[in-house]
């Protein structure tokens, strides 16, 4: 299985402020690879697919970025809505794993 | 609008069964490869297990495979996960999720999960 490691695990930040997660593939998932927002007590959205494609109806501040191996998700001016837990997740090969999270709190 | 409902979560005790199921409306079921995704409590997402659009195509994570079983009814719009000798690291919450599938092919299996349902909690205990 293919193994997604983001970093950091979580991170305080302020309303306005540049937001950039890291997710790392244990082996070239080419473009495979797509971002998930969850806030607490409600289910997954998607954000991004293919690496940096915007999902439909989901605001021009996020954006992503990457291939092979390395990818970015970039909140360009955090908003009060974008604290939540985010996830990767690769679509190269069965089964598809996501990674452990990374928790976007409030400063 | 596209939704997804699920139903049919509990408490259970171990070695027992159980099933779920998601209801789908607002898009055409019957095109659409169907997940699900669980999440224990406090814990990250795991995949499950996927359908195709039709039924002829399954796969499963190695940690259920033999004990779950995914299923569709297109004429119900509605998705199954049929659990067997469920154990207590089974516990969390289940999501069932629609597929993304192609601009080319809707039926292909994307593995990108576009729409997801509210989740049901299941609680494997003694």
């Amino acid at each position: 299985d293919i193994q997604m490691t983001q970093s950091p695990s979580s991170l305080s930040a302020s309303v306005g402020d540049r937001v950039t997660i890291t997710c790392r593939a244990s082996q070239s998932v080419s473009s495979y690879l797509n971002w998930y927002q969850q806030i607490p007590g409600k289910a997954p959205n998607l954000l991004i697919f293919g690496a940096s494609s915007l999902h439909s109806g989901v605001p021009s501040r996020f954006s992503g970025s990457g291939s092979g191996t390395d990818f970015t998700l970039t909140i360009s001016s955090l908003k009060p809505e974008d604290f939540a837990t985010y996830y990767c997740q690769q679509s190269y090969s069965t089964p598809p794993t996501f990674g452990q999270g990374t928790k976007v709190e409030i400063k | 609008q596209v939704q997804l409902v699920e139903s049919g979560g509990g408490v259970v005790q171990p070695g027992r069964s159980l099933r779920l199921s998601c209801t789908a409306s607002g898009f055409t079921f019957s095109s659409y490869g169907m997940h699900w995704v669980r999440q224990a409590p406090g814990k990250g997402l795991e995949w499950v297990t996927i359908i195709s659009y039709d039924g002829s195509n399954e796969r499963y994570a190695a940690s259920v495979k033999g004990r779950f079983t995914i299923s569709r009814d297109n004429s119900k719009n509605t998705l199954y996960l049929q659990m067997n000798s469920l154990r207590a690291e089974d516990t969390a919450v289940y999501y069932c999720a629609k597929d993304r599938g192609y601009y080319y092919d809707t039926t292909g299996l994307a593995y990108v999960m576009d729409v997801w349902g509210q989740g049901t909690t299941v609680t494997v205990s003694s």
